[in-house]
Formats: C-alpha cells, structure tokens, sequence
C-alpha cells in the first residue's frame, strides 16, 4: 500500500535559518503530493502540492519539488520566521483503486526561535 | 466563509457511552472523510463518503459508524467507546475525491477523551 516517511522532529531553528524537512513515499502509479501545515489549536492547511513528476509546489517562501527518481517531495524554505512555527504533514493521494485516500507522513513540529 | 465546522470542540466521555461527533460543510463538496490525530502517528482515514448515501471504510474503521444523508453533513458515531479513541478527530471536504488532485478543507477538530 502507500506510505510516506518524514523526517522525524521536533525541528528547532533561529529565525532567518534555512529549513530542510524530508519527505519519501511509497506509492504505485502516478500520486500527487502534499505538504499541510497545521499551527497550534487549528485543523490542517494546504501549504503546497504537486501533482506530476518535476512539479515544484511553491507557497509563503515555502517550495517542494516533486522527485519521482528518488520518491521524494522535501520542503523547504530560505529563512523561516517565528510564525512558521507549527507542524508539517506530508501526504499523497493514490492514483487509480486508491484515489479516494489520503495517505499521511507522521508530522515535524518545526520551533523556530527569535 | 464557514468552510467545515465541527463539534463539539471538546468532549470527555465514560468507557461505553455512545455519542456523535459532528462535521458540515457549506461548500457543497461531494467527497468528506474523517480522520482522526494521535502522537507520533500523523493522521489516519476512518471513514470517508464520496457522495449523499455513499460511504467507505478508511484505514481505523473498528468502532466508528457513518452515513451520509445530506451533502453537507457526515456525523461519525462511536457506539461505545473505549479509551483506545481518546483522540483529536478531524473532518474534511474536497470537491472531488483527493486523487483528483483536490486538496482537503479541514475542520478545526474535536479533541475527545474516553475515562
């Protein structure tokens, strides 16, 4: 079946540092990929998406490229700022029979520190 | 924009009690889910529906019931619960299924405990 693996956290950075949070799958097929953010007492936000190979979903300074050769989808950003403090969820939707499922990674709790 | 609303936000429950968790959305999407959040586990598919009197099992069905009457409204039901679904439960809505690139509108969740 699918899976995605996320880097495991917390994550902790200054402000102004650049923010790497891995993300790999296992899917068959063609899957589109996410990255949600949920920030504190709050549901989950669509951050970024791509839905076919060498797609870059971009958002907020935010980018992730979707890699097919290494079943990769990492996030990433130049400088983070306080307010991007929050957790970071990479998922897939399937494609064919799986399609109406959302498979999710586990979650990075990113603190960044002023 | 009310988008998804869930309630109640909060709820404790005792070891065999029933209630239902409720979600509606007023963006007349077809496809709803529920999902619920532990610790170091992400988010896990119970149920999910892909249209009115439509419904499917997700990855944790074991213990929840669903129905979908309505477009707007997927309400999840625990018959009696067990302290194994103390839990944050979240609803979500797509227009089409999320294999169609559609990207889910949440709920803000209801945080559940079972004594």
């Amino acid at each position: 079946g699918n899976s995605v693996t996320q880097m495991e956290g917390p994550v902790t950075l200054s402000e102004e540092a650049f923010l790497t949070i891995n993300c790999t799958y296992t899917a068959t097929g063609y899957p589109s990929l996410f990255w949600y953010v949920q920030y504190p007492g709050e549901g989950l936000q669509l951050l970024l998406k791509a839905t076919k190979a060498d797609d870059k979903g971009s958002n907020k300074g935010f980018e992730a490229t979707y890699r097919k050769e290494t079943t990769s989808f990492h996030l990433e950003k130049g400088s983070v700022q306080v307010s991007d403090s929050a957790v970071y969820f990479c998922a897939l939707s399937g494609s064919g029979g799986s399609n109406y499922k959302l498979t999710f990674g586990k979650g990075t709790l990113l603190t960044v520190n002023p | 924009n009310a988008g998804v609303t869930q309630t109640p936000k909060f709820q404790v429950l005792k070891t065999g009690q029933s209630m239902t968790l409720q979600c509606a959305q007023d963006m007349n999407h077809e496809y709803m889910s529920w999902y619920r959040q532990d610790p170091g586990m992400g988010l896990r598919l119970i149920h999910y529906s892909v249209g009115a009197g439509i419904t499917d099992q997700g990855e944790v069905p074991n213990g929840y019931n669903v129905s979908r009457s309505t477009t707007e409204d997927f309400p999840l039901r625990l018959l009696s619960a067990a302290p194994s679904q103390t839990s944050v439960y979240f609803c979500a809505s797509s227009p089409k299924g999320p294999g169609q690139n559609q990207p889910q509108h949440f709920g803000d969740g209801t945080r559940l405990s079972i004594l």
